[in-house]
């Protein structure tokens, strides 16, 4: 069965280094979704593409964190300098544009990274 | 306002027993979904349940039902039969957008569940 495939799946790290973070969704999506979530709480959405166009970055913090996806397949999510309050599970999903037919239109997800800042 | 609420931040529930939890979402949309995850301790979000908001019977998927009240905008899931590994948390989640650039997802702040042996 297709999958989203993130690395890495944890990451320890000081504050103010870099970090980045990859997602390769299943084949055929066109839509990615980093999202962050905080231990305890609902996910939050960073950032959408359509295929290699971001859709959505409202919520990012663009001072300190990045995100791209050249080709319109995988994408990358960076952070730097880190904060200490960026310590939080990202979460990549992938999803068809449309729902139509048989397809729901859900998200399917990555297994997440957890970040630890230190 | 916020497009998904989740009024109960933590569940119990006997093993076998059945278990509902509460959603209610906020959209002027006509075409919308509303999805369900699990989300145990390792991390992974679970896709449990769906349902469109046209589809006029409420969604089942095994043990897991959704209780959809349009008129009320809810979408309650009910967890029949409750076993130990159904303790994680639980995120009702709803989609919007048309999908030309790719749909939009709300998560609510989720309800912990846990079954007690």
């Amino acid at each position: 069965e297709a999958e989203v495939a993130q690395s890495p799946r944890y990451k320890i790290t000081e504050k103010s280094q870099a970090v980045a973070f990859w997602c390769d969704p299943i084949s055929g999506h066109a839509t990615l979704y980093w999202y962050r979530q905080i231990l305890g709480q609902g996910p939050e959405l960073l950032v959408q593409f359509q295929d290699e166009s971001v859709v959505d970055d409202s919520q990012l913090p663009k001072d300190r964190f990045s995100a791209e996806r050249l080709k319109g397949v995988d994408s990358t999510l960076k952070i730097q300098p880190a904060e200490l309050g960026d310590s939080a599970m990202y979460l990549c999903a992938s999803s068809y544009s449309r729902s139509s037919g048989s397809n729901t239109g859900e998200l399917f997800f990555g297994e997440g990274s957890r970040l630890t800042v230190l | 306002a916020q497009k998904i609420t989740q009024t109960q931040p933590g569940m119990f529930v006997q093993e076998k027993e059945a278990v509902t939890l509460d959603c209610t979402y906020d959209t002027s949309d006509q075409s919308y979904g509303l999805f369900w995850y699990k989300q145990p301790s390792s991390g992974e979000m679970i896709f449990l349940i769906y349902q469109g908001s046209y589809d006029e019977q409420n969604a089942t998927e095994g043990r897991y039902s959704l209780n959809f009240q349009k008129a009320r905008k809810s979408a309650n899931l009910v967890i029949s039969a409750s076993q130990l590994g159904d303790s994680a948390m639980y995120f009702c989640a709803m989609r919007e957008g048309s999908g030309i650039s790719g749909n939009q997802f709300y998560f609510g702040t989720g309800t912990s569940l846990t079954v007690i042996p």
